[in-house]
């Protein structure tokens, strides 16, 4: 299977802690996004990566997110100091550039819960 | 503020029948309006997509049908099966770099047999 793989699918924390989630794009991908998802709810943007750079972040994105996509591969996202509003399912998606840039390939998600 | 709208927030339809959902926008500045499927424990897939310079886009049983002057859009699934039972989003494109994605709420689509 070479579609978006995301690790942990389902993380259990208790509030305060950090908690780190990973994404693995398909291969020839060099754009990378993090959306979260509330239940009830469409997904919302985190942050767009092209290659290793970091293009854009929302204002969802506070200053306890942090990403990364250091070899302009796979990336991480990071919660510091985890809150009950935190609690989501987190969703990477990735997409070629160009014509393809259109067409973006979720994965199956992480899902937080912070208890 | 949420700058697409997506109405039901349910809907159930028989077997056979024709499943409607409606989206609508604001913002002048989106360029592509996609329709997301999602199946429960699985990330949403794109299911078919429209430019604002057509006014409507068909792929089998799905259709969306645009209205540029209104700044709507709906989503029509034909002859509507149970495996079609499941989460629609629609969105819309910020056109530029980033490619930016403003998600709908979802409508949680359920076919009776």
């Amino acid at each position: 299977d070479t579609g978006v793989s995301q690790d942990p699918r389902h993380k259990i924390t208790k509030r305060g802690q950090n908690v780190t989630f990973r994404c693995d794009p398909i291969s020839e991908h060099n754009r990378l996004y993090w959306y979260r998802q509330t239940l009830g709810q469409g997904p919302e943007f985190l942050t767009y990566f092209q290659n290793e750079a970091q293009l854009e972040k929302s204002r969802l994105l506070s200053d306890r997110f942090s990403a990364e996509r250091p070899k302009g591969s796979f990336s991480t996202l990071e919660i510091q100091r985890t809150e009950q509003g935190d609690s989501a399912m987190y969703l990477c998606a990735s997409s070629r550039g160009g014509s393809g840039a259109n067409v973006l390939t979720f994965g199956a998600g992480s899902r937080l819960t912070v208890l | 503020q949420q700058q697409v709208k997506q109405s039901p927030q349910s809907l159930i339809v028989q077997k056979g029948g024709i499943s409607i959902i409606n989206c609508a926008y604001e913002n002048t500045a989106f360029d592509y309006f996609p329709w997301y499927q999602q199946f429960p424990g699985k990330g949403p897939a794109l299911l078919i997509a429209i430019r604002p310079d057509v006014s409507e886009k068909k792929e089998g049983r799905f259709t969306i049908s645009f209205n540029k002057s209104a700044k709507q859009f709906s989503l029509h699934i034909m002859d509507s099966q149970p495996g079609d039972s499941a989460t629609y989003f629609c969105a819309a494109r910020y056109g530029g770099a980033t490619n930016k994605l403003i998600f709908g709420t979802g409508t949680l689509l359920a076919v009776q047999p």
